[in-house]
C-alpha cells in the first residue's frame, strides 16, 4: 500500500492563481481531511469528508473547495490564492467510527507570491 | 474551540531522560491522541486514548486522561536523539455523521546525545 499521497510536494503561485492540490488514499479510508499548518499555529482543519458525495467544513474553509466523487480521492481547490495561503498542506485519512488514527499524507508546500 | 494546549512549548532534555508533555482542552471529548512530527514531514500516529480509558501504554510511550480536568499528558521514557521531533496532541470530538479532529500547536522536543 503506497498510503496517502499528496501532489505536488512544492508549488509556487502567483496571487489570483487557482491550482488543485491532489490527495489519494490506497486504504479504503472513509474519511478525509484537509488540514493546514503554518508556524506557531499547529494544524487547522480546512475541509473532511465522511464518504464519497459528502463533504463539510472544517475550522478556516474560506478561499478552499473540495469534492469527494470517490472514496480514494479527495482533491482540494484553491480558487484565487491570496498571500495567506501561503503554508503547508496535509491530508489525511482514516477508518470512519471504527478507528480515529489518522494517516497523513507528506504534505504540500505552497508558496503564493 | 476545544483545540488542544500542549506544554511546554518546548523541551530539551538529554538522552535517557523522560520527557513530560501535556495537553489541556475546552469540551467533551470522545478521545484524544498524540502525533509526532519530524521537521519537514507529515504527522504519525502514535497512541489514541479513549474518554472512558485513564491510562495505556505503547512502548516506551505513557499516556494518561483525566477527563475531569480536561487535561493528558504523554510520557516518553528513556529517550533517545531519534525522538527528536515536535509532538501534538489532537482531540477527537463526534457528533451524527461528523467527526472533527482538533490539533494543539505542538511541543517540540530537542533529546541531546
Amino acid at each position: 500500500n503506497a498510503g496517502v499521497t499528496q501532489t505536488p510536494k512544492f508549488q509556487v503561485l502567483k496571487t489570483g492563481q487557482s491550482m488543485t492540490l491532489q490527495c489519494a488514499q490506497d486504504m479504503n479510508h472513509e474519511y478525509m481531511s484537509w488540514y493546514r499548518q503554518d508556524p506557531g499555529m499547529g494544524l487547522r482543519l480546512i475541509h473532511y469528508s465522511v464518504g464519497a458525495g459528502i463533504t463539510d467544513q472544517g475550522e478556516v474553509p474560506n478561499g478552499y473547495n473540495v469534492s469527494r466523487s470517490t472514496t480514494e480521492d479527495f482533491p482540494l481547490r484553491l480558487l484565487s490564492a491570496a498571500p495567506s495561503q501561503t503554508s503547508v498542506y496535509f491530508c489525511a485519512s482514516s477508518l470512519w467510527r471504527s478507528a480515529e488514527t489518522q494517516y497523513f499524507g507528506p504534505g504540500t508546500r505552497l508558496l503564493v507570491l | 474551540s476545544q483545540q488542544g494546549e500542549e506544554d511546554p512549548q518546548a523541551l530539551s532534555i538529554q538522552e535517557g531522560e523522560n520527557a513530560t508533555m501535556n495537553c489541556s482542552y475546552k469540551t467533551s471529548i470522545n478521545n484524544l491522541q498524540w502525533y509526532r512530527q519530524n521537521s519537514g514531514r507529515g504527522l504519525v500516529h502514535l497512541i489514541l486514548i479513549r474518554s472512558n480509558e485513564r491510562e495505556k501504554h505503547s512502548g516506551r510511550l505513557r499516556v494518561t486522561l483525566d477527563t475531569s480536568k480536561k487535561s493528558s499528558s504523554l510520557l516518553i521514557t528513556a529517550s533517545r536523539a531519534a525522538d527528536t521531533a515536535s509532538y501534538f496532541c489532537a482531540v477527537g470530538k463526534s457528533g451524527g455523521s461528523n467527526y472533527k479532529l482538533t490539533f494543539g500547536k505542538g511541543t517540540l522536543l530537542t533529546v541531546n546525545p
